[in-house]
């Protein structure tokens, strides 16, 4: 399974935009690349997916590097209630496991 | 719909004692999964299931068996419970494997082995 790597915590700004860095160089051609969030005491949430093109949605948008080996998942307003974990995932759906493993992800902290 | 449902919240178990976890999601769901959560960690995956009769081991299966005998319930259970199985459990399905279809998780079992 390929890995992700990212940093451990990283601190922003209310009302600022948030850029969440992930690494993930050993990357194949099929594999999806996943974000989720977890709130506080809370299990985790799907945020945003993609697999070469950028995406958006209303939470976020997931920039894909041209080589794919790394992606950056960006909030463009944080508010105190974006303060989670943020975990990012691939998924390969050509090898019939459909795993989710997820990594220690990275705990962004929002400051007033 | 309810989403994906855990039982219980809590449970404080003995060592050696057996005890099952229930999942249940009512959205069809073919894919459902356990993971634990340590504290400060994040989520390893134990064991998981493609569809209705189909399971296969995650990262941390050792100590956990788990059968998929309707496409609704995705029941975990310790055979032997060890306080190094003492952790946050959570279950989790998606709709659909071949669309990317995003996970849906349940809230969470808090599993205290003394």
């Amino acid at each position: 399974d390929a890995k992700t790597t990212q940093p451990n915590s990283m601190e922003s700004n209310e009302e600022e935009p948030v850029h969440l860095p992930c690494n993930h160089s050993t990357i194949s051609g099929t594999d999806y690349i996943h974000w989720y969030r977890q709130l506080p005491s809370q299990g985790p949430e799907y945020v945003i997916h993609g697999l070469t093109s950028n995406v958006n949605n209303r939470m976020a948008s997931l920039a894909i590097a041209e080589d794919r080996k790394s992606s950056t998942l960006i909030l463009h307003r944080a508010t105190l209630r974006d303060a989670a974990v943020y975990y990012c995932i691939l998924r390969d759906e050509t090898s019939g496991t459909y795993k989710y493993i997820f990594g220690t992800g990275t705990r962004l902290k929002v400051l007033a | 719909n309810a989403g994906v449902t855990q039982t219980p919240k809590f449970q404080v178990l003995k060592t050696g004692q057996s005890m099952t976890l229930q999942c249940a999601q009512d959205m069809n769901h073919e894919y459902m999964s356990w993971y634990r959560q340590d504290p400060g960690m994040g989520l390893r995956l134990i064991h998981y299931s493609v569809g209705a009769g189909i399971t296969d081991q995650g990262e941390v299966p050792n100590g956990y068996n788990v059968s998929r005998s309707t496409t609704e319930d995705f029941p975990l259970r310790l055979l032997s419970a060890a306080p190094s199985q003492t952790s946050v459990y959570f279950c989790a399905s998606s709709f659909n494997r071949a669309d990317n279809s995003p996970l849906h998780f349940g809230n969470g079992t808090r599993l205290t082995v003394t």
